[in-house]
């Protein structure tokens, strides 16, 4: 069974400073990995995926995530915040041998100040 | 324009009272499901349907059913609410399952209230 763990609920950046948001899984199967991005009011949107073919995903919006096996991780980045990316970001994990579930982290909530 | 739509956005209703939040999308995808979001604990999956006829179990399905009589239509049916029901319900679809070729396509949610 897969499970995904997002380290801090809340993260406040200032407007051009780097955006760190960590997430660590655990899989018994080699996962697939997801970052979700959720505005205000609205539903989610997928940001970037992992599937295998390469550790270094970029994604919409600027952001990237690496793929570190050792480390069970798959942190968010992003070099320089903006106002627009204040809003609450979700990891996710499926497992390669399981299409239908998916699994969601507690979430981070992103404020950015000037 | 390709969409996932919920309906009612915002329920308030009282223990007890069956209700059903529809879900449609105009897609043609096979997969959909439908999940409950809870501050601090994320999305957690209720049930997944992967195709017309089959549906099952997520993390999360207790008081709650599903069925899937057709490709577009994925309703979730509380019979029987309870305030611990409270929440805010996302419903997705995609082609085919959660692989990394499937992105999830959200609807806007709706916000329950079970008093």
């Amino acid at each position: 069974a897969q499970s995904v763990t997002q380290l801090g609920s809340h993260v406040s950046v200032s407007e051009g400073a780097l955006v760190l948001l960590r997430c660590n899984y655990s899989s018994s199967v080699p996962p697939y990995l997801f970052w979700y991005v959720q505005y205000p009011n609205q539903g989610l949107q997928l940001l970037l995926k992992y599937t295998s073919a390469a550790t270094l995903v970029k994604g919409i919006n600027g952001f990237e995530a690496e793929f570190k096996k050792s480390e069970t991780s798959f942190h968010l980045t992003k070099p320089s915040a903006h106002m627009s990316d204040a809003a609450e970001y979700f990891c996710a994990v499926s497992e390669s041998d399981s299409w239908g579930k998916l699994q969601f982290g507690a979430g981070t909530q992103v404020v950015v100040t000037p | 324009e390709a969409q996932v739509t919920q309906n009612p956005r915002y329920l308030i209703t009282v223990t007890g009272k069956k209700l059903t939040v529809t879900c449609s999308q105009n897609m043609n995808h096979e997969y959909m499901s439908w999940y409950r979001q809870d501050p601090g604990l994320g999305l957690r999956q209720i049930y997944y349907s992967m195709n017309v006829e089959v549906t099952d179990k997520g993390d999360v399905p207790e008081g709650y059913k599903v069925s899937r009589k057709e490709k577009r239509n994925f309703p979730l049916i509380l019979e029987s609410p309870s305030p611990n029901q409270t929440s805010l319900y996302f419903c997705a679809s995609s082609l085919g399952g959660t692989g990394p070729n499937q992105p999830q396509h959200f609807g806007d949610g709706t916000r329950l209230s079970i008093l």
